[in-house]
């Protein structure tokens, strides 16, 4: 199956301060890429669709301001979390999709952010 | 919008035995119901998925079936190993491809019993 990385996969940082996180499609071009958001035993939540060149589309109730997107490259996204609050605390996982994958969506392996 | 519903939520099989998994999804549009196996501290990992074409599809001892009619899907895992153990989720997508949002449901959590 296709790969999807992404870094870092800990990161810990203090309340207010901006935490930026990358999602790689390492063998494909992925012209859509999701970012999701998992709590603790809890099911994964949409945050945002991204499409290459384009502006994200992000679900009602997430603040756009707060969680800012990035989808520059087929084989890149980041996502960047600014002014992070301790309730922002969570485990941010990205997926991607493209020809190459036949259009499934494939998970990277999670980033565990931790706002102290 | 989409609503998927799992059951059960945990799930405890002795090893060799089948585990059955169950969702129904709401919205009669959708077209297109993967299953992820997520393992503690990863992402979650595509392992069977089934096109709104298609009732029956099968890779080794993972088989998923889908009932349009009653707006259900299961995914079936025979001669179960301690490796199966993880959270199972399913999902619904109205997209014939995968580069449309997931709908998922609250997940399973297999554990299986040497």
């Amino acid at each position: 199956g296709a790969v999807v990385s992404q870094h870092p996969s800990r990161v810990i940082c203090k309340s207010g301060t901006s935490v930026k996180i990358e999602c790689r499609s390492l063998d494909f071009q992925a012209t859509t890429m999701f970012w999701y958001r998992q709590f603790p035993k809890q099911s994964l939540m949409l945050m945002a669709t991204s499409n290459e060149g384009s502006k994200a589309t992000y679900e009602q109730g997430v603040e756009k301001d707060k969680f800012l997107i990035n989808h520059a490259s087929l084989t890149l996204s980041t996502l960047t979390v600014t002014s992070a609050h301790p309730e922002d605390s969570s485990f941010y996982i990205c997926s991607a999709s493209g020809d190459r994958s036949g259009y499934e969506q494939y998970f990277g392996p999670g980033t565990r952010l931790t706002v102290t | 919008g989409e609503n998927v519903e799992q059951h059960p939520s945990t799930l405890s099989v002795q090893e060799g035995d089948s585990a059955v998994i169950k969702c129904t999804y709401s919205d009669s549009a959708s077209n297109y119901f993967p299953w992820y196996k997520q393992e503690l501290g990863k992402g979650p990992q595509l392992i069977i998925d089934i096109r709104s074409n298609v009732g029956e599809k099968k890779d080794q001892r993972i088989a998923v079936t889908l009932n349009k009619t009653a707006k259900h899907f299961s995914l079936h895992i025979t001669e179960t190993q301690p490796e199966d153990s993880a959270v199972y989720f399913c999902a619904a997508s109205m997209g014939n491809f995968g580069n449309e949002k997931l709908t998922f449901g609250t997940g399973t959590r297999l554990t299986i019993i040497p």
